[in-house]
């Protein structure tokens, strides 16, 4: 059964505090893995797709990568309107989705 | 302006009163989904349907119920046969296989 482990739950950072969230997955076969960013009482946004390990995807602040058994997404210098949830997830067939917890971000000045 | 559209944004209902969730959609995506969030948990898939007039039972289908009598709306309808149906209801499309989702903005529904 695929698996999606995001750490940690929640994380807070001063503005300009760089770091990273963690998201592990356990798939049979990996066909891609998506981040998104959740605003509260919003849907979640499409971010990035990584297809394979080594791969990099940057926007703004934020830098995804992805190696065989993990991805990683990157903050440098946050700022306070970076603050959401970022979730991961990964397709399982039929554009199925298994979703992480998500990695809630708090930014502060 | 393209994009999904699920209404209303909040819903409130007394236990043992069925309520539909309404998504529509103008992206021209074939595929439509049904999630359902509830703090701590990710999202779990309720229902799908990847051609007009034929859905799939997603992870917890139990409880609810949807048609897809037109391309462009997914309604899904949360019966009292579910036994915990307060939670955050996402409504998807997608466009092909191994392809990220687009999602709505949700609607909130509360059973007393």
């Amino acid at each position: 059964e695929d698996q999606v482990t995001q750490s940690p739950e929640a994380l807070r950072l001063q503005e300009g505090e760089s770091s990273s969230l963690n998201c592990s997955y356990t798939v049979s076969g990996l066909r891609g893995l998506f981040w998104y960013r959740q605003d509260p009482g919003k849907g979640p946004e499409f971010l990035f797709t990584l297809y394979s390990a080594g791969e990099e995807k940057e926007k703004e602040r934020l830098k995804a990568t992805l190696t065989k058994k993990e991805s990683f997404l990157h903050i440098t210098a946050p700022k306070p309107e970076d603050s959401a949830t970022y979730l991961c997830a990964v397709p399982r067939g039929g554009n199925k989705l298994t979703f992480g917890t998500g990695t809630q971000l708090k930014v502060e000045l | 302006d393209g994009g999904i559209t699920q209404s209303p944004k909040y819903l409130f209902r007394k236990e043992g009163q069925n309520v539909t969730l309404s998504c529509e959609q103008n992206l021209n995506h074939d595929a439509m989904y049904w999630y359902r969030q509830d703090p701590g948990q990710g999202l779990r898939l309720i229902y799908y349907s990847q051609i007009v007039n034929d859905f799939q039972k997603g992870d917890i289908a139990e409880g609810y119920s949807v048609s897809r009598e037109k391309k462009e709306s997914f309604p899904l309808t949360v019966t009292s046969a579910q036994k915990n149906p307060t939670a955050f209801y996402l409504c998807a499309t997608g466009v092909k296989d191994n392809s990220p989702l687009h999602f709505g903005n949700g609607t909130r529904l509360t059973v007393t």
